[in-house]
């Protein structure tokens, strides 16, 4: 079974301080890997994808996947209030356009 | 243009009542999708359609009509709905076929918020 874990938090961070978000995946051929936030009552928002082991980065935002060892994560820096939401990760495996998503983890940065 | 639009934002309905849900994206993607979120959980899936064919229902109730009329178009009627249905309904979309590299992108609508009385 295809599955995609995530702690559910929440996970509470001070304004300035780096969010650390971690997801696991147990399908060995997954080839594509994304993060989405979602704010309370809206929809979820792509915000970062990745496809190739190591780091990929867009402004404050970092994305990690480590293939071998079957995890992802996004590090947000600088976190600000605004970045309080819900992250959801999804999987996809390699052949298939359906991705699988995980539970989500609340983050809350307080100023 | 990312853009995936969904109507009616918000919806209301009694247990008789038929209504439906309407989604359309005008990127050329062939693949769009329906989703059902409850509160504090992940989206669920519900039905894919691939060009304009419904490739995968995820053994939705019979009350859940998915129609895609064209390739920008995608509806789900509701009929004799249930209060546990109440949730957000959210429509997606991708190109579909697994590119190079696989980078492909499914993109959101905002979503219709459903409550059933």
């Amino acid at each position: 079974q295809k599955e995609v874990e995530q702690n559910s938090g929440p996970l509470s961070v001070p304004e300035g301080a780096i969010a650390s978000l971690n997801c696991t995946y147990s399908d060995r051929v997954s080839q594509s890997f994304f993060w989405y936030r979602q704010y309370s009552g809206k929809s979820p928002e792509l915000i970062m994808s990745i496809y190739s082991n190591g780091d990929k980065e867009d402004g404050r935002f970092t994305a990690q996947l480590n293939k071998a060892s079957q995890y992802v994560s996004l590090l947000i820096r600088d976190s600000q209030p605004s970045d309080s939401a819900t992250y959801l990760c999804a999987v996809r495996r390699g052949g298939s356009y359906i991705p699988t998503f995980g539970r989500g983890t609340s983050l809350i940065v307080h100023p | 243009d990312t853009e995936v639009t969904q109507t009616p934002k918000h919806l209301v309905m009694g247990m008789t009542n038929k209504k439906s849900l309407k989604c359309e994206q005008h990127m050329g993607h062939r693949a769009m999708y329906w989703y059902k979120q409850k509160a504090k959980k992940p989206p669920e899936l519900m039905f894919v359609y691939s060009y304009e064919k419904l490739s995968i229902n995820e053994s939705v109730p019979s009350r859940f009509s998915p129609e895609c009329p064209n390739s920008s178009l995608l509806n789900l009627h509701l009929h004799a709905l249930q209060p546990e249905d109440s949730a957000l309904y959210l429509c997606a979309s991708s190109q579909d076929v697994v590119l190079a590299g696989g980078q492909e992108t499914q993109y959101f609508g905002p979503g219709t918020r459903l409550l059933v009385l």
